[in-house]
């Protein structure tokens, strides 16, 4: 069964903590990406890539880097953890060669920032 | 600028009952529509899509129904059983990219026995 895989359902950190959430896909998929769900909000795009080493920013990453060194693995780093980064985080992997464009997504990282 | 609009935080069904979910989009270029189901503490997953060359596509339970004149989809869930209850999302493939989703609000059905 194909997977992608958040290494943590749950975390609460501390304000001003690097954070790391790390999340690896087995589908040898090229594109990788991380959201943030907000109720009310939807899904919104904090960073993707393409490609090894490849990253380019979504919509929100103010706050946040990442890292893909692998192709398996796609890391998402708070630099300094703040309040309003407390969210569920969802990765998600794709295949350009499926015409549905279909996603395939983790089962999140409920981050509390306290 | 939301270019994926789900108007309807939630809705409340009887079992058995038809729901329909609702969208609607802002860029005529969108080609293609996708359903995701989301339950809680879990990723989405998907569940149907539709090209714009259709007007309909149907699987099982789930329908999905596109107007292009009104930018307007809709999912149908006929009938609908305690298991539907989850967050709705609407996505389309972003025009200057093969492989970004725009993502609606999300709707959260609630199946009531």
């Amino acid at each position: 069964d194909v997977k992608v895989t958040q290494s943590s359902r749950y975390l609460v950190k501390r304000t001003g903590e690097k954070v790391f959430l790390e999340c690896v896909q087995d589908m040898d998929h090229e594109n990788m990406f991380w959201y943030r769900q907000d109720p009310g909000l939807g899904l919104r795009l904090i960073y993707f890539s393409y490609d090894v080493k490849m990253k380019e920013k979504g919509d929100i990453p103010e706050g946040y880097s990442v890292s893909r060194e692998k192709k398996e693995r796609f890391s998402l780093i708070l630099e300094s953890a703040s309040t309003n980064q407390t969210s569920m985080y969802l990765c998600a992997s794709s295949s350009p060669d499926r015409f549905d464009y279909g996603y395939t997504f983790g089962s999140g990282t409920r981050l509390t920032v306290v | 600028d939301q270019q994926v609009k789900q108007n309807s935080p939630s809705l409340s069904v009887q079992e058995g009952r038809i729901s329909i979910l609702n969208c609607d989009y802002t860029n005529s270029m969108f080609d293609y529509f996708l359903w995701y189901k989301k339950y809680p503490a879990e990723g989405p997953t998907f569940l149907i899509s539709i090209s714009s060359i259709k007007d309909k596509n149907e699987d099982g339970r789930f329908t999905v129904f596109l107007n292009k004149s009104a930018k307007h989809l809709s999912l149908h869930i006929v009938p609908s059983q305690p298991g539907d209850s989850a967050v709705y999302f609407c996505a389309a493939p972003r025009g200057d990219s093969n492989y970004q989703l725009i993502w609606g609000a999300g709707t959260k059905l609630i199946i009531k026995p």
